[in-house]
């Protein structure tokens, strides 16, 4: 089936380590999102990227990095500078020239900071 | 700037009954598009419905309408009938520019559904 597979699903990271979340997805979608989301909070954009070795900063991208080598495929680090990085975050793709620009969610994957 | 708002942290609803879940936006651009969104407790989002800026008539899927109220700026989702898998929490979404994914997110509102 295709979809959007984030992993892990759930990561434990102690304080001045970095983490690297996975996100691939096979809708060949050519614009991929990242979300973080804080209990009880909407979603906020990190990073995003419209095309392969391309990516712009969303809204709160201090203390994260992402790379897009493959259209496939659109890793989140999670890097000491990130002040309050215990969230749960959220993969997404969408189709390039869509009508509606409808966001594929994966299941998320939540990281606590110890 | 662009926002969205969701003023109903919280709201019930007895099973069999109609909901509705207000949202309104704020935004100078002609061109965008309003989305529903709901979030169950296992954390995936699942795309519900969506209102063009331009579109006249209101969007309806199945049991969801979205109320689109242009010139209050409001998109309310309407669930008829709620079921008790209705219970997730639901959030309104504004598409920022146009052909683009990024989307501006409301804080949301949890809905509960009581048998």
């Amino acid at each position: 089936d295709g979809g959007i597979t984030q992993s892990p699903k759930y990561l434990f990271r102690k304080e001045g380590q970095n983490v690297t979340l996975s996100c691939e997805q096979n809708l060949n979608h050519d614009a991929m999102y990242w979300y973080r989301q804080d209990p009880g909070q909407g979603l906020r954009l990190i990073y995003y990227s419209q095309i392969v070795n391309d990516f712009q900063k969303g809204d709160i991208a201090e203390g994260y990095s992402v790379s897009r080598e493959k259209k496939e495929s659109f890793p989140l680090t999670v890097t000491s500078a990130q002040k309050n990085p215990t969230a749960f975050y959220l993969c997404a793709s969408s189709r390039d020239r869509s009508n509606t620009g409808e966001l594929f969610f994966g299941e998320g994957s939540r990281l606590t900071v110890l | 700037a662009q926002k969205i708002t969701q003023t109903q942290p919280g709201m019930f609803v007895q099973e069999k009954e109609a909901v509705t879940l207000d949202c309104t936006y704020d935004t100078s651009d002609q061109s965008y598009g309003l989305f529903w969104y709901k979030q169950p407790s296992s954390g995936e989002m699942i795309f519900l419905i969506y209102q063009g800026s331009y579109d006249e008539q209101n969007a309806t899927e199945g049991r969801y309408s979205l109320n689109f109220q242009k010139a209050r700026k409001s998109a309310n989702l309407v669930i008829s009938a709620s079921q008790l898998g209705d219970s997730a929490m639901y959030f309104c979404a504004m598409r920022e520019g146009w052909n683009t994914g990024k989307l501006i997110f409301g804080q949301g509102t949890t809905l509960q559904v009581k048998p």
